[in-house]
């Protein structure tokens, strides 16, 4: 069974500091991982993804996250946080092979200070 | 291209009452996926469809929630009778096998009386 683990439900940052979002997973094979962002009131969006390759994967709205093997992590970080970037934001996992269920984590509400 | 559409978005129903959700996902995308996300929670995954034949529906009560995916194109779930703690937001996602990652709908808000 896959699954996934967000530390922290809220997290609070200044406009401008690092944004910094923890997702922790369980797979017992190789772990397709995707980070989505829910705004009030609308679906689910795609912020990036990892799958094969380059560890270290850029999406959109200047975020990024890094596939570490050895600390089962996949955080999701970006430099300067926005106003606009107040959301919550979920950590999902999969696996290769087609079809393959998704996974996802009970979400970390991000919440931007003036 | 547009995106995974669902009807409609918001429904109100007394608990005892029965309801429906529509989808239709994005032109292609084989894999169709049902998810129920509680406030606070993160989605849940209720039923998954690969074509018209169900992948994954360990997580739909079953004596309740029904969902079927004829021609494998648009996919209808329903609720039977609804009860309180149907309360929710329904979310529709479809993927292909090329791209695994779910494009969501903007989903169905549920609010049982």
């Amino acid at each position: 069974a896959q699954s996934v683990t967000q530390l922290g439900s809220h997290v609070s940052v200044s406009e401008g500091a690092l944004v910094l979002l923890r997702c922790n997973y369980s797979s017992s094979v190789p772990p397709y991982l995707f980070w989505y962002v829910q705004y009030p009131n609308q679906g689910l969006q795609l912020l990036l993804k990892y799958t094969t390759g380059a560890t270290l994967v850029k999406g959109i709205n200047g975020f990024e996250a890094e596939f570490k093997k050895s600390e089962t992590s996949f955080h999701l970080t970006k430099p300067s946080a926005h106003m606009s970037d107040a959301a919550e934001y979920f950590c999902a996992v999969t696996r290769s092979g087609g079809y393959q269920k998704v996974t996802f984590g009970t979400g970390t509400k991000l919440q931007v200070i003036p | 291209e547009a995106g995974v559409a669902q009807s409609p978005r918001y429904k109100i129903i007394e608990k005892r009452q029965s309801v429906a959700f529509w989808c239709n996902p994005i032109s292609g995308h084989a894999t169709l996926y049902w998810y129920q996300q509680i406030l606070g929670q993160g989605p849940k995954l209720l039923i998954q469809f690969q074509n018209n034949g169900v992948v994954d529906d360990s997580q739909l009560p079953k004596d309740r929630f029904s969902a079927e995916r004829l021609k494998g194109v648009d996919s209808t779930l329903k609720i039977q009778p609804a009860k309180l703690e149907d309360s929710a937001v329904y979310l529709c996602a479809s993927s292909s096998r090329d791209i695994p990652s779910p494009f969501f709908g903007p989903g169905t808000r549920l609010t049982v009386l």
